[in-house]
């Protein structure tokens, strides 16, 4: 079935420093990447959209200068964390729509820690 | 405001028994219904999902249950198992593939 391979699985990073998470798609192509993130005990909240050959679509009150996503090819979206706080740790996952049994394939997600 | 809403945290159900988890939603718009169990630090893995047109669906131990008119579904799990200890989420989705996620109810099954 359609694989999404996310990386790293877990960081841990130093404050002011960037960290960049791949998701690339397996066996398909994804024109579309959800990214994600969830807080202990909460729910997966969309910080943006990704689409290959334009700009990513963020949600309210995500920065884009801070969350810096590229679609660079069919195959491949990245999200970098920019000048990393320890607010940003959380766990990020991406999702591209259209595969699966759901209609949806969820990266494996990335533990971010920030200290 | 929360479009999907599951106001059960948690749960707690014994062995072999049936796990009910309940979903409510707001906007009349969606068309399509997933539930997702999480364990943490882990993607979500996909469970079963209905569509508005459905008012039922079954597979193997779980079935989801769609009540149009309360805006209201749930997931029966039956019997429930030690290994179904996780957190469930219900998803929803109005046909532009983004996916609105309620909170989580976490199911502890007790032996």
């Amino acid at each position: 079935g359609a694989v999404v391979s996310q990386h790293p699985s877990w960081v841990i990073c130093k404050s002011g420093t960037s960290v960049k998470i791949e998701c690339r798609s397996l066996d398909f192509q994804a024109t579309t990447m959800f990214w994600y993130r969830q807080f202990p005990k909460q729910s997966l909240m969309l910080m943006a959209t990704s689409n290959e050959g334009s700009k990513a679509t963020y949600e309210q009150g995500v920065e884009k200068d801070k969350f810096l996503i590229n679609h660079a090819s069919l195959t491949l979206s990245t999200l970098t964390v920019t000048s990393a706080h320890p607010e940003d740790s959380s766990f990020y996952i991406c999702s591209a729509p259209g595969q699966g049994g759901s209609g949806y394939t969820f990266g494996s997600g990335t533990r971010l820690t920030v200290v | 405001d929360q479009q999907v809403k599951q106001n059960s945290p948690s749960l707690s159900v014994q062995e072999g028994r049936i796990s009910i988890l309940n979903c409510d939603y707001t906007n009349s718009m969606f068309d399509y219904f997933l539930w997702y169990k999480k364990y943490p630090a882990e993607g979500p893995t996909f469970l079963i999902s209905i569509s508005s047109i459905k008012d039922k669906n079954e597979d193997g131990r779980f079935t989801v249950f769609l009540n149009k008119s309360a805006k209201h579904l749930s997931l029966h799990i039956v019997p429930s198992q030690p290994g179904d200890s996780a957190v469930y989420f219900c998803a929803a989705s109005a046909s532009n593939y983004q996916l609105i996620w309620g909170a989580g109810t976490k199911l502890i099954i007790k032996p």
